[in-house]
């Protein structure tokens, strides 16, 4: 399963909304259980990636609320509201429907 | 809280092998799936395989002919081998620990990753 992330970067205003697109190139919605296998991750330069949210929209703990996950099927969204100077940093997509899990390019996000 | 703490050699030439180890303290390693995970600029992330305290492996499909996870369960420990490196290999190799009870890796908690350069 190809993932393909939308923008490659952005730069947005410190307070502010940012929105991170995902498009996969199956379905990754188990119809059986309603989930959709999808996932976000953020990576800070010289850090691990970092699990923000699994099944499209769970967020993990310890994830401040303003990191939110919607969509379903083969369309998904990373939205980060009022941005802090922290959240500067690349995220991507993954599903886990499939195997092997496979990830989009990356999104390289920018605090203006 | 889960630590992996991951270590090997970063310097290698092509067609040598590759050889990585991940610890694992504050947490044990059975009921999970142990995964190796790397980043490289030109192919992002890619997931490398996998193994449970059991010893059953996952591979992905376009490395598994080079490729070897095993598991010392006695150590709280995994590790990576790879032969035949090339450039292509370059990357930073990161071991995960994958959420349990989904049957593709979604990786909850990640080592600190190391560089692994491959050069002549």
């Amino acid at each position: 399963i190809v993932l393909t992330q939308s923008p490659d970067s952005l730069a947005v205003s410190l307070g502010e909304r940012a929105t991170i697109h995902c498009k996969s190139s199956q379905n990754v919605l188990y119809s059986s259980n309603n989930k959709n296998y999808l996932a976000w991750y953020q990576r800070k330069p010289g850090q691990p990636p970092r699990l923000l949210i699994y099944w499209a929209s769970t967020r993990e703990s310890g994830v401040p609320d303003r990191f939110s996950g919607s969509g379903s099927v083969t369309n998904f969204t990373l939205t980060i509201s009022s941005l802090q100077a922290e959240d500067g940093a690349v995220y991507y997509c993954q599903q886990y429907y499939y195997p092997p899990p496979t990830f989009g390019q990356g999104t390289r996000l920018e605090i203006k | 809280q889960v630590q992996l703490q991951q270590w090997g050699a970063g310097l290698l030439q092509p067609s040598e092998t590759l050889s990585l180890t991940c610890a694992v303290s504050g947490g044990s390693l059975s009921g999970y799936y142990w995964n190796w995970i790397r980043q490289s600029p030109g192919k992002g992330l890619e997931w490398i395989g996998e193994i449970n305290n059991s010893g059953s492996t996952n591979y992905s499909p376009s490395l598994m002919s080079r490729v070897t996870v095993s598991i010392d369960a006695s150590k709280n420990r995994f590790s990576l081998t790879m032969i035949s490196v090339t450039a292509a290999d370059t990357a930073v190799y990161y071991c995960g620990r994958a959420m349990p009870g989904i049957a593709v890796p979604l990786i909850d908690s990640w080592g600190q990753g190391i560089q692994v350069t491959v050069s002549s």
